[in-house]
């Protein structure tokens, strides 16, 4: 799996769009990016993912450069219940590698 | 729909006693996992199981062990606890590896463990 780097922590503020970054340079063509998060003390949390085209759902947007080595999370109108851990892991689908490998993230903190 | 669902939440146990954890799933996912998170640490995988009847070691699978007896449930045991397990237990679950969605993990909301 491509290793990725993210910041340690952000702060944005209530109600503005939370933009959260991930270097994945070393990304190969068949990884694709996914977005967890891990509000404090609870189980991490599904975002989205996507492998070359910009991805929107319900919780997020993503977007991935055109050469795939970054990607963008974006939450639109952040609130204070997104303050949390977001990690940024990049894996190719299949495979026998069943270990999905979480960093540090980086630790947005919504402020009011 | 409960999704994955951890028991118990909270438990403090002296060094050398037994217990087992329980994750259920109500999802008909084939994957199951189990993880530990400690400080600094991040998330480490302890034993998965592709299928009912299977289980294999992750990367941090010394003093546990696992049973995958019917699909929906997956139980993490520790024979004799040691301090050093003093964490926090995920149980995740997924659909089959060999397509994309392998890869979203289901979490559980934790159980706390505490040996002394």
């Amino acid at each position: 799996d491509a290793k990725t780097t993210q910041p340690p922590s952000m702060d944005c503020a209530e109600g503005r769009a939370a933009n959260l970054p991930c270097n994945h340079s070393t990304i190969s063509g068949n990884e694709y990016v996914y977005w967890y998060r891990q509000i404090h003390s609870q189980g991490p949390q599904y975002i989205i993912h996507g492998l070359k085209n910009n991805e929107t759902n319900e919780m997020a947007s993503l977007i991935i450069t055109e050469d795939r080595k970054s990607s963008t999370l974006i939450l639109p109108h952040a609130t204070l219940r997104d303050t949390a851990v977001y990690y940024c892991i990049v894996r190719k689908s299949g495979g026998s590698n069943y270990k999905l490998t979480f960093g540090k993230g980086t630790l947005l903190t919504v402020n009011p | 729909n409960a999704g994955v669902t951890q028991t118990p939440k909270f438990r403090v146990l002296k060094t050398g006693q037994s217990m087992t954890l329980l994750c259920a799933q109500d999802m008909n996912h084939e994957y199951m996992y189990w993880y530990r998170q400690d400080p600094g640490m991040g998330l480490r995988l302890i034993h998965y199981s592709v299928g009912e009847g299977t289980t294999a070691k992750g990367e941090v699978p010394d003093g546990y062990n696992v049973s995958r007896l019917k699909k929906q449930n997956f139980l993490l045991g520790l024979e004799s606890a040691a301090p050093s397990q003093t964490s926090v237990y995920f149980c995740a679950s997924s659909p089959p590896q060999g397509i994309v969605v392998a890869n979203v993990l289901t979490f559980g909301a934790g159980s706390r463990l505490t040996v002394l």
